[in-house]
């Protein structure tokens, strides 16, 4: 099962509002991360987490806030987002460095955002 | 310098065709590289990955040169499935290995 998943597909929201973003893959990896990809352009990445510790955090802004609660899941949670926010969020996973040197990642479909 | 460039076409070919897309590559301490396919509105999936003595998987070869820090993936016999955008990716090592460097891809549209 090389399957990540991802929940909502579709999100609208207000600039005051909060919610959050879920991810889930069952394939054993140890390596979870956050892309945002806006029209046209390569996916950015946001954040990294090995071993449900976070390891990269890419300059990100507070108001989005990663959680790693287990080996299997991963939130990002959002909080009084602008309107240039709105983007396809990506999860993806990886078995983690030490395992694989290639470190090949796969993603999920993702969740279109947007921020009214 | 860009880390990872592609020439991002349109490439439009006929059904049949074969097409070829290269990407270079700025850091030479790069280890591990991959050809992802995106189709409009998705994620981006895994083609290949590039091993340094070259693979093929069915009508996909991708070629690995490091000494000219290129990458190159062959399509023969294009089907309209193909058409879509590849992406070269390229995991440079640093960031304790987890960090994938993406090209700005290259779109490809294969036409009956």
């Amino acid at each position: 099962d090389t399957e990540v998943t991802q929940t909502p597909k579709h999100l609208v929201m207000g600039m005051t509002n909060k919610k959050s973003l879920k991810c889930e893959q069952h394939m054993g990896h140890r390596a979870m991360y956050w892309y945002k990809q806006k029209a046209k352009k390569p996916p950015e990445l946001m954040f990294v987490y090995s071993y449900e510790k976070l390891s990269i955090n890419e300059s990100v802004p507070s108001r989005f806030s990663p959680e790693c609660p287990n080996s299997s899941l991963l939130n990002l949670h959002l909080h009084a987002l602008q309107p240039e926010d709105s983007a396809l969020y990506l999860c993806a996973s990886s078995q983690d460095q030490a395992r694989s040197s290639y470190n090949e990642q796969f993603f999920g479909p993702g969740t279109r955002l947007t921020v009214l | 310098r860009k880390e990872v460039e592609q020439d991002p076409g349109p490439f439009n070919v006929p059904e049949g065709a074969t097409v070829a897309f290269n990407c270079t590559y700025s850091n030479s301490a790069s280890q591990s590289f991959f050809w992802y396919r995106q189709d409009c509105r998705k994620e981006p999936k895994l083609l290949m990955s590039v091993y340094s003595s070259g693979n093929e998987d069915g009508r996909f070869t991708a070629q690995l040169n490091r000494a000219s820090q290129y990458i190159s993936l062959l399509i023969r016999d294009s089907k309209l499935s193909d058409s879509a955008t590849y992406l070269c990716v390229v995991n440079t090592g640093s960031n304790s290995g987890y960090a994938l460097n993406f090209g700005k891809g290259t779109s490809l549209l294969v036409t009956p």
